[in-house]
């Protein structure tokens, strides 16, 4: 299996931050790299795919870039809604695997 | 508008095997591209994909469980239904069914509790 790591494992930051997320492959995966957002007792809900579109319905400014091993994704101007915690996935090759997740939580 | 729906018992015992449902609406496990996904997330943990099987009945497993797991899809009930033999409690977790087109998890079930327990 792909192993991925994502840094940090939790995230403190001010309303209004630019926030930053590292996801690693032990792989080169390519551009096939997705982001969801996880809020306690709920579904993920897909961000990002192929490492830098954005999917229909989420705010601009979420955004991700990288190719082969390593992956951002980036919170502009950090909101509310938006804590939750963040996980990472790549879909390059069976099997799927994810990240062990980001929280990202509200100075 | 594309919805999934997990069902299954709430409460297994070790070495039993669990049987799980997805029930979805709003797209057709008949058109080609389009596949149903089982993903699980034990308490506090990170989610690790288990299964998918596409429109054509093509399969895959999490190599780590493949020998434990089985998925079916029947199209005219709009079911998927996953089977994980030889449970433990280890498998304890919520399990995730989503919808997936171009190998994207764009649509998931609420989840499904899952414990296992003597």
């Amino acid at each position: 299996d792909i192993q991925m790591t994502q840094s940090p494992s939790t995230l403190s930051a001010s309303v209004g931050d630019r926030v930053t997320i590292t996801c690693r492959a032990s792989q080169n995966v390519g551009y096939w790299l997705a982001w969801y957002q996880q809020k306690p007792g709920k579904a993920p809900k897909l961000l990002i795919y192929k490492t830098s579109s954005l999917q229909s319905g989420v705010p601009s400014r979420f955004s991700g870039r990288g190719s082969g091993t390593e992956f951002t994704l980036t919170i502009n101007s950090l909101q509310p809604d938006d804590i939750a915690t963040y996980y990472c996935q790549q879909y390059n090759s069976y099997s799927w695997t994810f990240g062990q997740g980001t929280k990202v939580e509200i100075k | 508008q594309i919805t999934l729906k997990e069902s299954g018992p709430t409460l297994v015992k070790p070495s039993q095997t669990l049987t799980l449902t997805c029930t979805f609406s709003g797209f057709s496990l008949s058109t080609s591209g389009v596949a149903v996904a089982w993903i699980r997330q034990p308490p506090g943990q990170a989610l690790e994909w288990l299964a998918l099987i596409y429109w054509d009945d093509d399969k895959r497993y999490s190599p780590s469980l493949e020998s434990r797991l089985i998925i079916t899809k029947d199209s005219s009930k709009n079911q998927v239904v996953l089977t994980m033999t030889n449970m433990d409690p280890v498998d304890t977790g919520t399990y995730f069914c989503a919808h997936s087109v171009r190998r994207l998890l764009d649509f998931w079930g609420q989840g499904a509790l899952v414990t296992v327990s003597s």
